[in-house]
């Protein structure tokens, strides 16, 4: 089945560590995304990327990067800059940039121990 | 910046018709979304509007102003599963910008 993979469901930080989020996709799309929601706000754009090798920040890329090697994968990183890193992370994907349906992937929780 | 706002929190009865708004002031628009989103999941599309007027969808439907920056959902018939958060999302520059989520208790 086509789809969009996010791992791990559950991650904890430990204070000064980098951690990496997984987001895989075989819907041949060459768009993607990565949001972060926290309670009671919606959801905000870190980085998006249109086609592979290439990538843009969002609204709020600062202690975050990622990279597209590939055209199927786009992983996150939170580093150690990014002083509140607890949330609710959910990566997506499109088509292309003009397509309007975003397909999301079932989110990666991250928090601090 | 980009402003999207809609209600926190709205509760109706099991049959009942229920309205979400959503107004926005964004810097660019390429159409208007609408998704839900349960618990702990992933947001699922339900809607898109790109030009004014209402698109219907089953017990969905989902109407825009663009003149007024305003859209709404409609859910009619309302089951238990539709107890669920409702997001709004105005696309612009080939990136989406979301409110904050209306979540829509459905009482039996």
């Amino acid at each position: 089945d086509g789809g969009i993979t996010q791992s791990p469901k559950y991650l904890f930080r430990k204070e000064g560590q980098n951690v990496t989020l997984s987001c895989e996709q075989n819907l041949n799309h060459d768009a993607m995304y990565w949001y972060r929601q926290d309670p009671g706000q919606g959801l905000r754009l870190i980085y998006y990327s249109q086609i592979v090798n290439d990538f843009q920040k969002g609204d709020i890329a600062e202690g975050y990067s990622v990279s597209r090697e590939k055209k199927e994968s786009f992983p996150l990183t939170v580093t150690s800059a990014q002083k509140n890193p607890t949330a609710f992370y959910l990566c997506a994907s499109a088509e292309d940039p003009t397509n309007e349906k975003l397909f999301f992937g079932s989110g990666t929780q991250l928090s601090v121990l | 910046g980009q402003n999207i706002d809609q209600p926190t929190e709205m509760t109706a009865t099991e049959g009942a018709i229920v309205q979400i708004n959503c107004t926005y002031q964004t810097s660019g628009f390429n159409g208007l979304f609408w998704y839900q989103q349960h618990a702990g999941e992933a947001p699922t599309f339900l809607s898109y509007n790109v030009l004014d007027g209402l698109e219907e969808k089953g017990r969905f439907s989902s109407f825009l102003s663009r003149s007024k920056g305003y859209s709404y959902l409609l859910l009619k018939e309302l089951q238990m599963k539709d107890s669920a958060s409702y997001l709004c999302a105005v696309k612009y520059d080939y990136k989406l910008s979301f409110g904050a989520g209306t979540t829509v208790t459905v009482r039996a």
